[in-house]
């Protein structure tokens, strides 16, 4: 079965700080990745999504992640975080090939210090 | 276009009361979704649907029931309330090829 670990729980920056969250799977097949974000008191939305190709993936709002196979990773990335990126960011992972669930990690909560 | 709505937002039950939930979809997406989403363990998957009449259950199905009778609708029963459920519940869809899921803003279930 295939897993998603967020190791940082909870991560506080302070503004225009670089930010990187990990984000590890354990599948060995093929995978589609994504990274979903929830802002205080929303729903969740896509930030951005990897299925095939560059394995540096640019999303919204200035956030990237780049997939290692290697390493079974799939970390997020921003070069300069803003107060207004304070959410909870969810890694989340999705074997390919026929119906197969998403699993979800547990999440990083984001605090960024203005 | 909404995208994905639920009704209702917030609902306190007493322990062995019954309710349903309601997610309605107006993109035509195929699949469906129910989550629970409780403080450290993120998301976790309770019943899903890849289309209509049809549902299966997911990681954490015990407690409630599901039904897919028209496609853009996907209703979660509680058929005996446990303090135990006591958790903000996610509805989600997507299309069957690209598995990136649009979310609810959620129903905030409480059961004392």
């Amino acid at each position: 079965a295939q897993s998603v670990s967020q190791h940082n729980h909870h991560v506080i920056l302070s503004e225009a700080a670089s930010l990187e969250l990990g984000c590890n799977y354990s599948y060995g097949g093929t995978v589609n990745l994504f990274w979903y974000v929830q802002y205080p008191g929303q729903h969740l939305q896509l930030l951005l999504k990897y299925f095939s190709g560059d394995p540096l993936v640019k999303g919204i709002k200035g956030f990237e992640a780049e997939f290692i196979k290697s390493k079974f990773s799939f970390n997020l990335r921003k070069p300069s975080v803003q107060w207004s990126d304070t959410a909870e960011y969810f890694c989340a992972v999705r074997s390919s090939g026929g119906y197969q669930k998403v699993t979800f990690g547990t999440g990083t909560k984001l605090q960024v210090i203005p | 276009n909404a995208g994905v709505t639920q009704t209702p937002k917030f609902r306190v039950l007493k322990t062995g009361q019954s309710m349903t939930l309601l997610c309605a979809q107006d993109m035509n997406h195929e699949y469906m979704y129910w989550y629970r989403q409780d403080p450290g363990m993120g998301l976790r998957l309770i019943h899903y649907s890849v289309g209509e009449g049809t549902t299966a259950k997911g990681e954490v199905p015990d407690g409630y029931n599901v039904s897919r009778l028209k496609k853009q609708n996907f209703l979660l029963g509680l058929e005996s309330a446990a303090p135990s459920q006591t958790s903000v519940y996610f509805c989600a869809s997507s299309y069957p090829d690209r598995y990136e899921q649009y979310f609810g803003p959620g129903t905030r279930l409480t059961v004392t």
